[in-house]
């Protein structure tokens, strides 16, 4: 089955800095989503984004399909971002299932 | 437009027993998926539905079961559980199996003993 890595593991950000969490994969894909894990456990959506370039006010990505990678950027962090940064795949040759990282963990310290 | 919800949201049990945990998809979505995410790992999928039909199995037992029923929503049954059973289990729906953003619910938290 498809490999998804992610790195770093971890990551301690002071509040303003920016970020990019990167995501690596095996296979081709017709499905990569980027979630945060907040501490209560909620997966919540950041991008669907299985190619190309998306942005939403803080924080994009960017999806290079070819080269099987994509970076999430977080700018001018806040505390508020901290949790676990997930990305997840659903590949061509594969079933419809999402295959997650291992996940970023991110700390924002005031 | 309705999110995903799931109940119940802390579970405790004991070794054996046997837990139904249920998931009710958004508004719209005819595809379900549960996922297990233990403790400090990414979540792992499970099985998923789609039209009440089983749509795809992930790598765990046949005592993790499920159901969907004709408005969408969903069972995970899971009978005589272990110790190793104990995680955060999430359901996910979406519109289109494979291809489309699957949306999350706040997960069941379930402690086996």
């Amino acid at each position: 089955g498809i490999q998804v890595e992610q790195s770093p593991p971890d990551l301690i950000l002071q509040e303003g800095a920016n970020s990019t969490l990167r995501c690596n994969f095996s296979d081709s894909v017709n499905n990569l989503q980027w979630f945060h894990q907040n501490p209560w456990g909620q997966l919540i959506n950041l991008f669907y984004i299985p190619s190309g370039t998306k942005q939403n006010g803080r924080l994009s990505a960017t999806t290079v399909a070819t080269e099987r990678y994509s970076l999430l950027y977080i700018s001018s962090s806040q505390t508020t971002d901290s949790g676990v940064y997930f990305c997840a795949v659903a590949w061509r040759g594969g079933s419809e299932k999402l295959v997650f990282g291992k996940g970023t963990k991110l700390t924002v310290n005031p | 437009e309705t999110g995903v919800t799931q109940s119940p949201t802390h579970l405790i049990k004991t070794r054996g027993q046997q837990v139904t945990l249920r998931c009710s998809s958004q508004s719209g979505h005819n595809t379900v998926s549960w996922y297990q995410q233990a403790l400090g790992q990414g979540p792992q999928f499970i099985f998923q539905y789609y039209r009440e039909e089983e749509n795809g199995r992930g790598n765990f037992p046949p005592r993790f079961s499920g159901l969907q029923f004709p408005n969408y929503s969903s069972e995970l049954n899971v009978n005589a559980l272990e110790l190793d059973d104990s995680a955060l289990y999430l359901c996910a729906s979406s519109s289109r199996a494979g291809v489309d953003t699957q949306y999350f619910g706040p997960g069941t938290r379930l402690t086996v003993l």
